[in-house]
C-alpha cells in the first residue's frame, strides 16, 4: 500500500510561470514532510521541508503548503526556471517504534521547464 | 567538503557472487540509510541505521544485509545477488531521524547490474 502518492508522473511548465507539484499521503502519523530534487546521474538533494504543525513554509522561489485535513501537500515554484527541470520526490516521516523513524518517498514527478 | 561517498559507482556482477557496496559520510551524522530506485517505483528504503550498532529494516530488506560498526560507514551487502536486485542504489545520511534534522544528504548512487 503506497502511503505517499505523487499522482502526476510528469509536468511541463513554461519558463517564468508557476510550477505546482502535488503529493497525497494516507498515514495520519506522518509528522514531517520533505521535498527532494533529483537530476539525472546524481543523488537526490534536499529542497524544502515542513512540520505537520505548520501549513506553509517558504524558501525563496519554493513554497510548500500542507493541508492536514486533506492529507495533501504541494510544492510551488515561482517563477519556474529551466534549471528547475528535474524529478521531484515528496517524502514523509513517521515514528516507527523503539526510537526509530522511517522516511517514505513518493514515486516522483518529472518537471520540465520550457524556455 | 561535506559529502556522502559510495563505491563502486558502477558494478556488473553475476548471480550468486557476494558483493559489498560501501558508503561513507564525513558529517558525523547519526542516521544512515540505503535506498533503491527503480523505474516507476521511486525510492524505496532497504535498511536504515539510527546510530552505531543500531540497524532496522526498511520497506524492501529481503536479500540485503547491512552493518554499522562505525558512525561514518554503512556498507550494503548482497550475499547472493539475483537479477531482481539490478537497480540504482543510494546511500544517505542525516543528523538524526527526527524533525528538522531529517534532511538527508544522498550519495551519487551505485548502478548495479546482476546477470
Amino acid at each position: 500500500d503506497q502511503q505517499v502518492k505523487q499522482n502526476s508522473p510528469s509536468l511541463s511548465v513554461q519558463e517564468g510561470r508557476i510550477s505546482i507539484l502535488n503529493c497525497d499521503y494516507t498515514n495520519s502519523m506522518f509528522d514531517y514532510f520533505l521535498w527532494y530534487k533529483k537530476y539525472p546521474a546524481e543523488g537526490p538533494t534536499f529542497l524544502i521541508s515542513i512540520s505537520s504543525i505548520k501549513d506553509k513554509n517558504e524558501d525563496g522561489r519554493f513554497t510548500v503548503f500542507l493541508n492536514k485535513s486533506a492529507k495533501h501537500l504541494s510544492l510551488h515554484i515561482v517563477p519556474s526556471q529551466p534549471g528547475d527541470s528535474a524529478v521531484y520526490f515528496c517524502a514523509a516521516s513517521a515514528y516507527s517504534g523503539a526510537g526509530s523513524y522511517q522516511l517514505t518517498f513518493g514515486k516522483g514527478t518529472k518537471l520540465s521547464v520550457i524556455p | 567538503e561535506a559529502q556522502v561517498t559510495q563505491n563502486p559507482r558502477y558494478l556488473i556482477t553475476v548471480t550468486g557472487k557476494k558483493l559489498t557496496v560501501t558508503c561513507s559520510q564525513n558529517m558525523n551524522h547519526e542516521y544512515m540509510s540505503w535506498y533503491r530506485q527503480d523505474p516507476g517505483l521511486g525510492l524505496r528504503q532497504i535498511y536504515y541505521s539510527m546510530n552505531v550498532e543500531v540497524t532496522d529494516k526498511g520497506d524492501v530488506p529481503e536479500g540485503y544485509k547491512v552493518s554499522r560498526k562505525e558512525k561514518r560507514n554503512f556498507p550494503l551487502i548482497l550475499e547472493s545477488p539475483s537479477p531482481n536486485q539490478t537497480s540504482l542504489y543510494f546511500c544517505a545520511s542525516s543528523l538524526s531521524a527526527q524533525g528538522a534534522s531529517y534532511e538527508q544528504y544522498f550519495g551519487p548512487g551505485t548502478r548495479l547490474t546482476v546477470t
